[in-house]
C-alpha cells in the first residue's frame, strides 16, 4: 500500500520569500511518480510539478522546484518568490508506477495551507 | 472554456434521495476518474474509464454509487439512497494517458446531505 504524509497543516510566508513544503511518501514499489497540485478556495485542483522514481534530477517547473530525496522517501515542494495567488492548499500525490498502462489512481497526502503576507 | 467541467456546482439534497452529477472531460482526453474529498483531507481515488470501459473501482464506491461513460465522452456519477456520510466534494478529473500522466481537474460538485 502506498501513504503519502505532509505534516505541515498550515504555514504563513511573508510575500516575495521562499517556502518549502514537505512531503514524505510510503511505497514498495521500484517505479512511481509523484506530484503536487494546488487547489484555491474555488476548487479546482492545479498541476504544479511531476517528478518520476528514476529521474535523476529535481523537476522545475518556473517558480515550482521539487527537492526530490529517494532515499530518504521525501518530495519537498518549494516555492520561491512567493506571491499573493499562492495562497491555497497543497497536496502531493503518488501513482504506482510510470508506465501508462498502469492508470493515473492518485494516492493523496492530507494538504498543507499556505497563506501568503502581503 | 476548453477545461474539465461538472455540474452542479454544489447540491443538497435529503438523506434516502438519489443523486446524480455529470463530468465533461477535455474532448481529446481518453482516461476519466472520479474522486472524493471530504474536508479537510485530500481526495481519494473512486474509479475510472479508459475511453467507454471503466477499468478500476474502489472499495469506497459501494453498491449504492454507480458510474458510466456513455460514448467514452461525458461521465456520470449516481448516488442512490444517499446518506450523511455521502457528503463531499466529487471531482471529476481527465487524461491522456501519457506516460508522465498529467490529471486536469474539475471544480467538483460539492454535495451536502441533511
Amino acid at each position: 500500500a502506498q501513504k503519502i504524509t505532509q505534516t505541515q497543516p498550515g504555514m504563513f510566508v511573508q510575500e516575495k520569500e521562499a517556502v518549502t513544503l514537505d512531503c514524505t511518501y510510503d511505497t514498495s514499489d521500484p517505479s512511481y511518480g509523484l506530484f503536487w497540485y494546488k487547489q484555491p478556495s474555488s476548487g479546482e485542483m492545479i498541476f504544479l510539478i511531476y517528478q518520476g522514481s528514476y529521474d535523476q534530477q529535481n523537476a522545475t517547473e518556473g517558480r515550482y522546484s521539487l527537492n526530490f530525496q529517494k532515499a530518504r522517501k521525501s518530495a519537498n515542494l518549494v516555492i520561491s518568490a512567493s506571491q499573493l495567488g499562492d495562497s491555497a492548499m497543497y497536496f502531493c500525490a503518488m501513482v504506482r508506477g510510470v508506465i501508462k498502462a498502469a492508470g493515473n489512481k492518485l494516492t493523496f497526502g492530507g494538504g498543507t495551507r499556505v497563506l501568503v503576507k502581503p | 472554456d476548453t477545461g474539465v467541467s461538472q455540474d452542479p456546482r454544489h447540491k443538497i439534497t435529503k438523506r434516502g434521495q438519489n443523486v446524480t452529477f455529470r463530468c465533461d472531460p477535455i474532448s481529446e482526453h481518453n482516461r476519466l476518474y472520479w474522486y472524493r474529498q471530504t474536508l479537510g483531507q485530500g481526495p481519494e481515488f473512486l474509479t475510472y474509464f479508459q475511453n467507454e470501459a471503466q477499468l478500476e473501482k474502489s472499495r469506497l464506491l459501494s453498491d449504492r454509487f454507480s458510474a458510466e461513460r456513455p460514448k467514452g465522452s461525458f461521465s456520470t456519477l449516481e448516488i442512490q439512497r444517499t446518506e450523511q456520510g455521502d457528503s463531499a466534494m466529487y471531482l471529476c478529473a481527465s487524461s491522456l494517458g501519457s506516460q508522465r500522466e498529467k490529471l486536469f481537474f474539475g471544480s467538483g460538485t460539492q454535495l451536502s446531505v441533511l
